[in-house]
Order: C-alpha cells, then sequence, then structure tokens
C-alpha cells in the first residue's frame, strides 16, 4: 500500500522567505510523485510531477521538488514565497506504469505573511 | 486550455434521495477518476474507470455508489441513497495515455441535510 506524510499541517512563512514543505512517502514499488495545490473553494491544480526521469522537477509559480529515494522524500520548494502562494498543498502518489489511482497526503496550508 | 467540467458546482440533497454528479472529461482522455474530500479531511481516491468498466474503487465505493459514461462525453457519480456522511467535496478527474497525470475538476460540493 502507498502512503504518504506531510509534516506540519500548516506552515508560515514570510513574503521572500524560502518555502519548504515536506513530504515522505510509503511505496512497495518504483513511485510516481506529485504536489498539487488548492486555492479557496477551487479544485486541484498539478504543481509538478515525479514519473522516473530528472530527480530534481520544476513546476509552475517556481516551486522545485527533488525526488530522493534514499530518503524517501519529496520536499516542495521555492526559493521565495509571494503572498498569492498562500493555499493547501498536497502530496500525492501512485504506482508507477499506468494509469492507478493516486494517493494524497493530509495537505499544508501555506500561510504567507506580508 | 482543455479542462474537466463538473456540474453543478453545489448540490443539497436530503438523506435518503438519490444524486447524480457530472463530468465532462477532457476529450480525448481515456482514463476516469471520482475522489472526495470531507471538510478538514484529505482527498480519497474513490473509483477508476476505463473502457467503459470499473478499474478499481476504494471501500469507500460501496453499494450505494455507481458509476456511468452515458454517452461520449459525460461521466457520472450516482449515490443512491444519501447519508449525512456523504456530504463533501467530489473531485472528477482524467487522464490520457500520454502524460501520467490527472487533471481535476473544480468539484462539486454535495451536502446531506
Amino acid at each position: 500500500a502507498q502512503s504518504v506524510t506531510q509534516l506540519g499541517s500548516h506552515v508560515s512563512v514570510s513574503e521572500g522567505a524560502l518555502v519548504l514543505l515536506r513530504c515522505n512517502y510509503s511505496s512497495s514499488v518504483p513511485p510516481y510523485l506529485f504536489w498539487y495545490v488548492q486555492y479557496p473553494n477551487q479544485g486541484l491544480q498539478l504543481l509538478l510531477k515525479y514519473t522516473s526521469a530528472a530527480t530534481l522537477v520544476k513546476g509552475i509559480n517556481g516551486f522545485e521538488a527533488e525526488f530522493k529515494k534514499s530518503e524517501t522524500s519529496f520536499h516542495l520548494t521555492k526559493p521565495s514565497a509571494h503572498m498569492s502562494d498562500a493555499a493547501e498543498y498536497f502530496c500525492a502518489v501512485s504506482d508507477s506504469g499506468g494509469y492507478q489511482k493516486v494517493t494524497f497526503g493530509i495537505g499544508t496550508k501555506l500561510q504567507v505573511i506580508p | 486550455e482543455p479542462e474537466v467540467t463538473q456540474t453543478p458546482s453545489h448540490q443539497v440533497t436530503q438523506m435518503g434521495q438519490e444524486v447524480i454528479l457530472r463530468c465532462v472529461p477532457i476529450s480525448n482522455h481515456l482514463y476516469f477518476y471520482w475522489y472526495r474530500q470531507i471538510l478538514g479531511q484529505k482527498v480519497e481516491f474513490l473509483v477508476s474507470f476505463y473502457n467503459n468498466e470499473i478499474s478499481e474503487k476504494s471501500e469507500i465505493f460501496d453499494d450505494q455508489f455507481s458509476v456511468e459514461r452515458p454517452d461520449g462525453s459525460n461521466f457520472t457519480l450516482k449515490i443512491r441513497s444519501t447519508k449525512l456522511e456523504d456530504s463533501a467535496m467530489y473531485f472528477c478527474a482524467s487522464g490520457s495515455d500520454v502524460s501520467y497525470e490527472q487533471y481535476f475538476g473544480p468539484g462539486t460540493r454535495l451536502t446531506v441535510t
């Protein structure tokens, strides 16, 4: 069974500061990993995905994540937070090699302080 | 840019009533999914659908739930007899055979009273 653990249900950063949202995964097979963002009252938007190519993945809005197999981690980072980054972020995992279900983490709400 | 659409955006129903949530996936996609998110909780997988049949379903997807692709464009989720605990945001998603990602719709908020 696959799972993801997101450390910190709420994270606050100052505008311009580094954003680091942590995600660790558990999977018995090589995983595909995703980060989704959900703005208030909106659906889920894909930020970036890892599908066994480059371990450093760049996504939209200046976000990136690094797949570290030895640490079973897929942390999301952004060098400089913007007010518009305030949202809920979900790490997710699926089996590779097919169109499997996606298993989501509990989510991390990011607050950006001016 | 193509997107997944869902209707209605908000549905209020009484306990015991049947509801049908509708989704229009992206037109060339072949894989379809329903997920739900109970308020304050994580997004949970309900069911996946491919080639006109269910390919996987979760424990949540019991006999009260069904899915259908009645024509070439719509994908529906039916709940036969709603319970209070069915109140949630329901997301439809679709995927192609080109990229390993699922595109999510904006969701339907179901409130069972």
